[in-house]
């Protein structure tokens, strides 16, 4: 099956800093997601894009739906520790899900 | 509450043999799904069901089954045959209309004896 590409990895920040991660794919999908997952627990949706060029903000998290369709990126704003965890990209056509591998990310109190 | 709803939390596996997960939802979605997450990658498709009595393998169908005889329930049962089940399985659901986002469950996390 395909898969987006993710980036970073992992990042470690201090707190209050700002935090930049984004998706790439080759494949166009008709939505974009993006979910955080704490340890042992499922993923929670942070923000829905639908539409190409869309962008959209939840509090402190703003995330933007690419031109192309293949792309996407999630920024956070003055990171605060209960920001620790995976965040994961996924875009969505039709019923299927495909997903990044996500970025780990630390915030350093 | 609404929500979805997977059980157990902890589930252990011996050689040789079938275990069932359970997935039950009150949120009234048509589609359900089974997905895998190991360390470090990102949730893999098992299979999906848009509607009762019906479902389809994703990308890791091999040595895992399903069932889907109610609206609410999508049990997934990993199979002997499934030679490296330790993992961590999640349940999501949607309304099954357009492009609603899938919402998770909490997980079982699978490991063998």
């Amino acid at each position: 099956g395909q898969q987006l590409n993710q980036s970073p990895q992992s990042m470690f920040i201090q707190e209050g800093e700002d935090v930049s991660m984004n998706c790439t794919s080759s494949s166009i999908f008709n939505t974009w997601l993006w979910y955080k997952q704490d340890p042992g627990e499922g993923p929670v949706l942070l923000i829905a894009l639908y539409k190409a060029g869309e962008l959209t903000s939840n509090g402190r998290l703003t995330a933007q739906f690419g031109i192309t369709r293949k792309d996407s990126f999630l920024n956070i704003s003055a990171s605060i520790p209960s920001d620790v965890g995976i965040y994961f990209c996924a875009g969505q056509s039709n019923y299927k899900l495909t997903f990044g591998k996500g970025t780990l990310l630390t915030v350093n109190p | 509450d609404g929500g979805i709803t997977q059980s157990p939390k902890y589930l252990f596996r011996k050689e040789g043999q079938n275990v069932t997960l359970s997935c039950e939802q009150n949120l009234n979605h048509d589609a359900m799904y089974w997905y895998r997450q190991d360390p470090g990658q990102g949730l893999r498709l098992i299979y999906y069901s848009q509607i009762v009595n019906d479902f389809q393998k994703g990308d890791i169908a091999e040595g895992y089954s399903v069932s889907r005889e109610k609206k609410e329930s999508f049990p997934l049962t990993v199979t002997s045959a499934q030679k490296n089940p330790t993992a961590f399985y999640l349940c999501a659901s949607t309304p099954g209309v357009g492009n609603q986002p899938q919402h998770f469950g909490d997980g079982t996390r699978l490991s063998i004896l």
